[in-house]
C-alpha cells in the first residue's frame, strides 16, 4: 500500500514570495491534515479536511495561508506572501475513522524562507 | 496549560538497555487516545503505539510498551533492548474526543533519544 505522498521535499524562497505544497493521501482515507513543524517543536495542526470539507482551520493564518482539497483526494497548501517565520517542515497526514484513528504521515516538505 | 508535556529534551541510553520516555497530558474529556511517534533525522513521523483512555491493559507493540497511569495522566513510553536505530526524536500526542472521531493530534515538544554503542 502506497503511503502519503508529498512534493516538493525541499523548497527555498525569499520572503514575500508565494509557495505551494502538494499532498496525496493514502487511498480511501477520508481525513487529511496539514501540520506545521517548526525546528525543535512538535507538529501543530494547520487545517483538517473531511473529504473535501474543512473540519478545523482555527490555527491557519488565513491572511497568508490557504488550502484546498477539491475532489476529496489530494490537497494543496499555499502560502502567499511568505514570511521568515514560515520556515518549517510542512507535514501532511491522512487517516481512516477507525477506533484509534491512527494518522499516517508523509515525508514532509522542508521550507526555508530567506 | 500545555496539553502534552514531555519534560526530557534529551535522553541517552546504552545499547541493549531499556529506557523510559516521559509524557503527561491534560484533558477534561473522558474519551481520548494517546499516541507515540518516532521521527528519525530523515523527518518522517512513524507511528509506534496507541493507548485508548478506556483500554484497561497497557498497550504493547514489540519492544515498545506504554505505561498508562490514568489517575496521574501519564503515558510513558518504554523501549526495551534499545538498538542504535532507535536514536531519533520521540513525540507523545493526544487525540481528544470520541473513539473513531477524526480529530487533530496535539503533540508534545519531543524527546531526543540517543542510543550509545
Amino acid at each position: 500500500e502506497a503511503g502519503v505522498a508529498q512534493s516538493p521535499r525541499y523548497k527555498i524562497i525569499e520572503k514575500r514570495q508565494s509557495v505551494a505544497f502538494w499532498c496525496n493521501p493514502i487511498s480511501g482515507h477520508a481525513t487529511l491534515y496539514w501540520y506545521q513543524q517548526i525546528l525543535g517543536q512538535g507538529p501543530k495542526l494547520l487545517i483538517q479536511f473531511q473529504n473535501n470539507g474543512v473540519v478545523d482551520d482555527s490555527q491557519l493564518p488565513k491572511d497568508r495561508f490557504s488550502a484546498e482539497r477539491l475532489k476529496g483526494v489530494d490537497s494543496t497548501l499555499k502560502i502567499q506572501p511568505a514570511k521568515l517565520e514560515d520556515s518549517a517542515v510542512y507535514l501532511c497526514a491522512s487517516s481512516l475513522a477507525t477506533r484509534k484513528n491512527e494518522q499516517f504521515f508523509g515525508p514532509g516538505t522542508r521550507l526555508t524562507v530567506l | 496549560a500545555q496539553k502534552i508535556t514531555q519534560t526530557q529534551p534529551g535522553m541517552f541510553v546504552q545499547e541493549k538497555e531499556a529506557v523510559t520516555l516521559d509524557c503527561t497530558y491534560d484533558t477534561s474529556d473522558q474519551s481520548y487516545g494517546l499516541f507515540w511517534y518516532k521521527q528519525p533525522s530523515s523527518g518522517e513521523m512513524i507511528f509506534l503505539i496507541y493507548q485508548g483512555s478506556y483500554d484497561e491493559q497497557n498497550a504493547t507493540e514489540g519492544r515498545y510498551s506504554l505505561n498508562f497511569q490514568k489517575a496521574r495522566k501519564s503515558a510513558n513510553l518504554v523501549i526495551s533492548a534499545s538498538q542504535l536505530g532507535d536514536s531519533a526524536m520521540y513525540f507523545c500526542a493526544m487525540r481528544e474526543g470520541l473513539r473513531g472521531s477524526a480529530r487533530q493530534l496535539t503533540f508534545g515538544s519531543g524527546t531526543q533519544l540517543t542510543v550509545l554503542p
